[in-house]
């Protein structure tokens, strides 16, 4: 079965402390991963996917298949990151993700 | 440019009513995504059409959802003899590239919150 658990409803840290937000999957196959957040009053976006590698606002993740996680990393988080974050796997031939249940990061000052 | 828009943005409906959901996707998308998402979950995949073709309708919980996109563009998900069990927040994605080939973006409305009494 095609499943996304991200274990941690809430995660507090002070500004400038590191920041790992975590998620596990479930696929049969070669996953194709994803984050998104969504911020107070906006709608969600797409944070950053892996297979691009990239670092978006600081955050990356990285694709570990041995322990089917990808989590989200940001060495300094900062008051602005304060938001839901969703884990999210593209499941099948139609694109559609499935997603976590998602983490709310709360960055403290 | 306009993203994606939705409407209502909020539709109260009384147990066994009708409601219908209006997603207007980015001009030119040809995918298009329902989801719906309860109180504390993550959005759960509903129905995804190409162009006018509804391809995958797995997620639909029951016959009472229905969707449709006649032209192409413009979809509607309606619900018949809502149910509380019904209310959630509706989310419609669209992105511009075909289901199968490279990923593209997903881009999200606002969502339309709907509370069954």
């Amino acid at each position: 079965a095609q499943r996304v658990t991200q274990p941690e409803k809430l995660l507090s840290v002070f500004k400038g402390a590191p920041v790992e937000l975590k998620c596990n999957y479930s696929y049969s196959g070669s996953p194709e991963l994803f984050w998104y957040v969504q911020y107070s009053r906006q709608r969600l976006q797409l944070l950053l996917r892996h297979i691009s590698r990239e670092s978006i606002k600081g955050f990356t993740a990285d694709l570990n298949k041995g322990e089917t996680s990808f989590h989200l990393k940001k060495p300094f988080a900062q008051e602005e990151d304060s938001a839901m974050y969703y884990c999210a796997l593209k499941g099948g031939a139609t694109n559609k993700l499935i997603f976590g249940t998602g983490t709310l990061l709360a960055v403290q000052p | 440019g306009a993203g994606v828009s939705q409407s209502p943005r909020y539709k109260v409906a009384k147990r066994g009513q009708d409601v219908a959901l209006r997603c207007d996707p980015i001009s030119g998308h040809v995918s298009l995504f329902w989801y719906q998402q309860a109180l504390g979950q993550g959005p759960e995949f509903l129905t995804y059409f190409q162009n006018e073709a509804q391809l995958d309708k797995s997620g639909l919980p029951s016959d009472r959802f229905f969707a449709e996109r006649p032209e192409g563009s413009v979809s509607t998900l309606k619900i018949q003899r809502t149910q509380q069990e019904d209310s959630a927040v509706y989310l419609c994605a669209s992105s511009n590239r075909w289901a199968g080939r490279t990923y593209n973006e997903q881009f999200f409305g606002p969502g339309t919150r709907l509370t069954v009494l």
